[in-house]
């Protein structure tokens, strides 16, 4: 199966901050890769498809890329309704595999 | 509009089998993937597995044999069965159009414990 390293598994930011969120593939996975958000008593989001591009009706300020192995997240300036979890989820290969998961909370 | 629902019941002993229902609506279900995905305590998520549109079935090896994903497609429903539960599959369950996991239902918690 393939691994899906994510870090970091929680943190607290500020409103206006820059965050940033990734995961790490053990294999070759290209740019298989979606981006979850998750609050509370809801199901998840997709706000990345394909490691870069945004998901219709998400905000501008989410976006994704990769480097080599290494997805990221960015949200460049953190509103109040960013507070969520966020989950990577490869599709490149069957099991299709989530990352560990972020929690994203306001300092 | 492409809507999911999962039902079943919340509580499970342990031994016995996990029975979910998705219903969908807005799509049909002889298109598309459709799959199940759980999200334990803790924040892990685990795919569980798809029926496709031709009625084949992709499932976790991590849940070996016991799981089953079959369908009715004149109620456009999908259904999980998941056998011998321990208190390990205590989770919240999802069902999803698989592919891009675009559409998803709002979750049922299902607990295992006697």
């Amino acid at each position: 199966d393939i691994q899906m390293t994510q870090s970091p598994s929680s943190m607290s930011a500020s409103l206006g901050d820059r965050v940033t969120i990734t995961c790490q593939a053990s294999q070759d996975i290209g740019n298989n890769l979606i981006w979850f958000q998750q609050k509370p008593g809801k199901s998840p989001r997709p706000m990345i498809y394909y490691a870069t591009n945004l998901a219709n009706g998400v905000p501008s300020r989410f976006s994704g890329s990769r480097s080599g192995s290494d997805y990221s997240l960015t949200i460049s300036s953190l509103e109040s309704e960013d507070m969520a979890d966020y989950h990577c989820l490869q599709y490149k290969q069957y099991p299709r595999t989530f990352g560990g998961g972020t929690k994203l909370e306001l300092k | 509009e492409v809507q999911l629902q999962e039902s079943g019941p919340g509580l499970v002993k342990p031994s016995q089998s996990l029975s979910l229902t998705c219903s969908v609506t807005g799509y049909s279900i002889t298109s598309n993937y459709w799959g199940w995905i759980r999200k334990f305590p803790g924040n892990k998520m685990e795919w569980m597995g798809y029926i496709s549109y031709s009625g084949s079935t992709s499932y976790n090896p991590s849940l070996k044999s016991r799981i089953s994903i079959t369908r009715d497609t004149s109620k456009n429903q999908f259904f999980l069965q998941l056998n011998s539960v321990t208190t390990e599959d205590t989770a919240t369950y999802y069902c999803a159009r698989g592919g891009h996991f675009d559409y998803w239902g709002q979750g049922v918690m299902v607990t295992v414990s006697s």
